[in-house]
């Protein structure tokens, strides 16, 4: 069975400063999706970036950007010059290629952005 | 256009009663998916729809909920009775491609 694993609850980071959160997953699958999502206080979820295996290249969204290796079933999300507006818990999410639509997610990393 | 719409923001009710949670996804969209999100158990799928049929209710916890989707702008999830474990922020989302749009999710407080 898919799972992913986020290992770090809770990190911090002053603003401006640049910030990676750790994801990993693991699966027998070739071809899949990964997400980063982020939550804020508002507690609504927000898409921030998604990742498609079958590509090489690593997804950017202006300030934040993955790091997808494969072989090592790791996609970490970097956010850089961080904002206050960043600070949110971040939940990575996989997903099989196909129909089969079910995500499968992480426990979340709380961000605090320190001013 | 508008995002996922869900209806109410907020509800409080006392054990025993039904409560209903409305759900727009967005239009176009053939998926839908309600969770629930709770502090202890994080982010559960309950169900999901793809073009108004129920795909997978294998989250849904037992037969005091149930959930509907008549047509491709609305569903409906539904606890009766309802009871205090019950409480959570319930979500709804819709999908057309690969990634998923939530909607703002109900608070549910059953006292």
């Amino acid at each position: 069975a898919q799972t992913v694993t986020q290992s770090q609850p809770e990190m911090s980071v002053q603003e401006a400063e640049t910030v990676t959160l750790s994801c990993t997953y693991d699966t027998s699958e070739s071809d899949y999706y990964l997400f980063w999502y982020k939550q804020p206080p508002s507690r609504q979820m927000i898409l921030v970036i998604r990742q498609e295996a079958y590509k090489q290249q690593n997804a950017t969204e202006n300030r934040f950007s993955v790091n997808f290796q494969k072989a090592a079933k790791s996609f970490s999300l970097k956010i850089s010059d961080s904002q206050l507006g960043d600070a949110a818990m971040y939940f990575c999410a996989y997903r099989r290629a196909g129909n089969n639509r079910k995500l499968i997610w992480g426990l979340g990393t709380s961000l605090a952005v320190n001013p | 256009d508008a995002g996922v719409i869900q209806s109410p923001r907020h509800e409080v009710t006392e054990m025993g009663q039904e409560v209903t949670l409305r759900c727009k996804p967005i239009s176009g969209h053939d998926y839908l998916f309600w969770y629930r999100q709770t502090m202890m158990r994080g982010l559960e799928l309950l169900i999901y729809f793809n073009n108004n049929v129920p795909i997978d209710d294998s989250g849904m916890p037992e037969d005091r909920f149930s959930a509907k989707m008549p047509n491709a702008s609305f569903s409906t999830l539904k606890i009766q009775p309802s009871e205090p474990r019950d409480s959570a922020v319930y979500f709804c989302a819709s999908s057309l491609w690969g990634e998923q749009f939530f909607g703002p999710g109900t608070r549910l407080t059953v006292l």
